[in-house]
This record gives C-alpha cells, sequence and structure tokens, in this order.
C-alpha cells in the first residue's frame, strides 16, 4: 500500500525559516515531488527529488533520504506570500501517475 | 499558448445527473490525469492515460468515465452524480518521459456541486 505523511499545518513568521516534512512508504520510488497550492488555486511545481541529497532553488530547498523514506522543503526568509499548501508527492514507478500526500498549510504572519 | 484548460469552472448538478468535465491541453503532452480535491483529503487520483487511446484507473475512479481519443483532451465523465462527489476536480498534465521526473501541468479546476 501507499501512504505519504505531512503535517497538516505549521505557523511561521516573517524572515524566518521552516521545514515542511514529508514521510513515505510506497511499494516503488521513481521520485518525490513538492508542489505548492495558493488557496483556490491550482498546485504549482517547487521541486523534484530522486536522488539522495538537497536540491536547492534560492529560498526553496528540498531534501530526499530514500532509504528513510523520507523528505523535507525547508523555506528560507519567509514572506507573506508563501503562505499556501505544500504538498508532497511520490511517483512509485515509471509510467503510472503521483500519488499526492494530504498537503501541509503554512500560515506566515507579520 | 493556453496551457491545461478545464470548462466548466463551476457547476452544480442534482443527484443523477450525468455530465462531463472537460479538459484539453495544448503542449502536446502524452501523460494526463484527474485528480478531485476535498477537505483534509489531499489530492486523490481518479484515472490517468499514458497516451491517446490507453487509459488507466487511479485510487477513486468508482463513479467515473473517461476516454481518450486525442492527446489533447482528456473528459470525465460523471454517470450518475451523487452528493459524495461534490469537491473540486484537477486536470493535469506533463510530457511523458517514462522517467518519472516530469512535473504535472495543472489545470484551474472545476468546482463540482451536487444537490
Amino acid at each position: 500500500g501507499q501512504n505519504i505523511d505531512q503535517p497538516t499545518e505549521m505557523t511561521a513568521t516573517e524572515g524566518a525559516i521552516v521545514q515542511i516534512n514529508c514521510t513515505y512508504q510506497t511499494s516503488g520510488f521513481n521520485g518525490l515531488f513538492w508542489y505548492q497550492q495558493h488557496a483556490g488555486e491550482a498546485p504549482t511545481f517547487l521541486s523534484y527529488n530522486v536522488l539522495d541529497g538537497l536540491e536547492e532553488k534560492g529560498r526553496f530547498s528540498s531534501f530526499l533520504s530514500r532509504s528513510k523514506g523520507y523528505s523535507y522543503l525547508l523555506l528560507k526568509e519567509l514572506q507573506m506570500k508563501d503562505s499556501a499548501s505544500y504538498l508532497c508527492a511520490v511517483n512509485e514507478e515509471a509510467g503510472t501517475a503521483l500519488i499526492f500526500g494530504k498537503g501541509t498549510t503554512l500560515s506566515v504572519s507579520s | 499558448n493556453a496551457g491545461v484548460t478545464q470548462t466548466p469552472k463551476f457547476q452544480v448538478l442534482k443527484t443523477g445527473q450525468s455530465m462531463t468535465l472537460q479538459c484539453a491541453q495544448d503542449m502536446n503532452h502524452e501523460y494526463m490525469s484527474w485528480y478531485r480535491q476535498d477537505p483534509g483529503m489531499g489530492l486523490r487520483l481518479i484515472h490517468y492515460s499514458v497516451g491517446a487511446g490507453i487509459t488507466d484507473q487511479g485510487e477513486v475512479p468508482n463513479g467515473y468515465n473517461v476516454s481518450r481519443s486525442t492527446t489533447e483532451d482528456f473528459p470525465l465523465r460523471l454517470l450518475s452524480a451523487a452528493p459524495s462527489q461534490t469537491s473540486v476536480y484537477f486536470c493535469a498534465s506533463s510530457p511523458w518521459s517514462g522517467q518519472g521526473n516530469s512535473p504535472l501541468h495543472f489545470g484551474n479546476g472545476t468546482r463540482l456541486t451536487v444537490t
């Protein structure tokens, strides 16, 4: 079976750093994605990891440990516009679809 | 280049009615999929397709049909609407590399209410 876990909600203040964790148990692994979704809008792609280690993209970084079934999304220098849901998704096998976790709602306050 | 276009944006149905949610993409993507999103449940996969003429079921396929006669279009049909199908529906596509590293491009969603 498949299981992808993320915290339901997180809060942080402007300028801070926040880490959103994702653990997964899937029958296979062919890559992990992070998406951002603002309220009432469609998800948009943030990052992709298939090998262990850290991928950095500006203020956002994503880390993967395949042996631990664990990933995190790190957001630095938080801004109010970062208030959104962050979705972790796993591709179990090439030729199959992405399976999403339930998402983490991040609220950034001033 | 419009990306992924979903119509309608909003729809209200009565229990038992049928309808088709339209999805079209102009990026020549081989892979297309339908998700529903409910509060507290995240995005759940309904059906997907890796190319014209090929479809497969996802996690929650019951009550829905799909077909893929062209690369561009991937309509989702509700056969007999039920209140449990009240949800936001997203269509998504990606270029199919076979390696799973292609990000999904999402449409803006269809908000469906079944009364």
